[in-house]
């Protein structure tokens, strides 16, 4: 069973902030989140990950509550191209077996 | 190629034949992952390497899956007597190494087996 929990889809205007919620409650002291994407017919694609601080890079901001039991994944200003299916996911004892969920599909509406 | 790179992209086989899978990951990458993808659903594990050894083959669901790297470089994932529910998007990936917060897994766009 997936480690988390994803609304199943968001909708988000073209330009606006996409703000994707993610809970991971049973989440360990040493796991790590990560957030990939896909993108339709496409593999998957790394966005960013992050431990206990929040983190940003040239795609999104990754926000992670203080007990580290949800986090929020955050496209700045969102396009027509960020319409796929975002994973969030919790990393078990090392990163090869990563347990991927539905995810939630963000269509990006002009 | 810079990426992962995975051939076939599209098989379409009959029941009961063998199928082989092929990966080329990101040159000097050691680590190697296979992921199975039915339609509309999430990533299922199915094995990792280290190198040429395969620390994790809890993921195969039978033993009609086998696969195998060598040099450190190309793996094939082989199918043996295909059966209609191996339908689906076999993924690859990548990576410089397995440990924990190791960062990100490389994918190839995946090659899509349908099993007649």
């Amino acid at each position: 069973d997936a480690k988390t929990t994803q609304p199943p889809s968001m909708d988000c205007a073209e330009g606006r902030a996409a703000n994707l919620p993610c809970n991971h409650s049973t989440i360990s002291g040493n796991e790590y989140v990560y957030w990939y994407r896909q993108i339709h017919s496409q593999g998957p694609q790394y966005i960013i990950h992050g431990l206990k601080n929040n983190e940003t890079n040239e795609m999104a901001s990754l926000i992670i509550t203080e007990d580290r039991k949800s986090s929020t994944l955050i496209l700045p200003h969102a396009t027509l191209r960020d319409t796929a299916v975002y994973y969030c996911i919790v990393s078990p004892d090392s990163n090869y077996q990563l347990i991927w969920g539905a995810g939630t599909k963000l269509i990006i509406k002009p | 190629g810079a990426g992962v790179s995975q051939s076939p992209s599209n098989k379409v086989t009959e029941k009961g034949k063998d199928v082989e899978l092929r990966c080329d990951p990101i040159s000097g990458h050691t680590a190697l992952y296979w992921y199975r993808q039915s339609l509309g659903q999430g990533l299922e594990f199915l094995i990792y390497f280290q190198g040429n050894s395969a620390p994790d083959k809890s993921g195969l669901p039978s033993d009609r899956f086998s696969a195998e790297r060598t040099g450190g470089s190309v793996s094939t994932l082989t199918i043996q007597r295909t059966q209609q529910e191996d339908s689906a998007v076999y993924l690859c990936a990548s990576s410089l190494n397995s440990g924990q917060g190791a960062g990100e897994l490389f994918f190839g766009e995946g090659s899509r087996l349908t099993v007649l």
